[in-house]
């Protein structure tokens, strides 16, 4: 069965902490690793990953992807309040059709 | 950047009625888009994947003659819920890839709340 799992389930910091998310993925034919953020309504895109290895960051994002051992994770340093959503890790795969499949999510919440 | 408009965002309707969600690809061609539904504080759960020009597949569970899915261009997709029940009641949201791509970033709508009274 495809699955993608995230870890921890919630997490609760403080501002200035630095958090990493964990997301782990087992399907056929995988392409592709999104990470995404969502605050209230749709989730907005973070990263996309094909490759093991090469880390991709953007400001205090960052984020690494491992195909050996499938699975990802999302680095946040000096957590803001503004930092505080949903966490969604995606993987693209084809199974007869290309899809994608989300985890079940990283409820993120920075305290001031 | 690449946009997805998904309408309407927030529907009220009695039981027993048909309601459709629109997505459409605004920018750019989507051969293929994906129904989600998303119940509080849970996460993403693929529902079925449309496909231009074709029947759609679904998730194992889904009802096809519940959640009707018609992709007739390469701009839109509808959902339609028929005798919707009050355990319809949910966020449904809708995404595209860009026709081509290989592997490429999903794009959202921002999502329709149905509420089935």
């Amino acid at each position: 069965e495809d699955k993608v799992v995230q870890s921890p389930l919630s997490l609760v910091v403080h501002e200035g902490d630095t958090v990493t998310l964990n997301c782990s993925y087992e399907v056929t034919n995988f392409r592709s690793l999104l990470w995404y953020k969502q605050e209230k309504k749709a989730p907005t895109f973070l990263f996309m990953l094909t490759s093991s290895g090469i880390e991709k960051k953007s400001g205090r994002l960052s984020s690494i992807l491992d195909k050996k051992e499938l699975f990802s994770i999302l680095n946040i340093t000096a957590t803001q309040t503004g930092d505080s959503a949903v966490y969604l890790c995606a993987v693209g795969f084809s199974s007869g059709t290309y899809k994608y499949i989300f985890g079940t999510g990283t409820r993120l919440k920075v305290l001031a | 950047g690449a946009v997805v408009s998904q309408h309407p965002s927030r529907v009220i309707c009695k039981s027993g009625t048909s309601v459709k969600i629109e997505c459409r690809s605004l920018d750019f061609q989507a051969t293929t888009m994906f129904w989600y539904r998303q119940f509080p504080k849970q996460s993403l759960m693929l529902m079925a994947t449309s496909n231009e020009g074709s029947k759609a597949t679904y998730e194992q569970g889904v009802e096809k003659d519940k959640f009707l899915i018609n992709h007739a261009s390469l701009t839109l997709s509808t959902l339609t819920v028929t005798s919707a029940h009050p355990e319809d009641s949910s966020f449904y949201i809708c995404s595209a890839r860009i026709a081509g791509s290989n592997t490429g970033e999903l794009f959202f709508g921002e999502g329709s709340r149905l509420t089935v009274l």
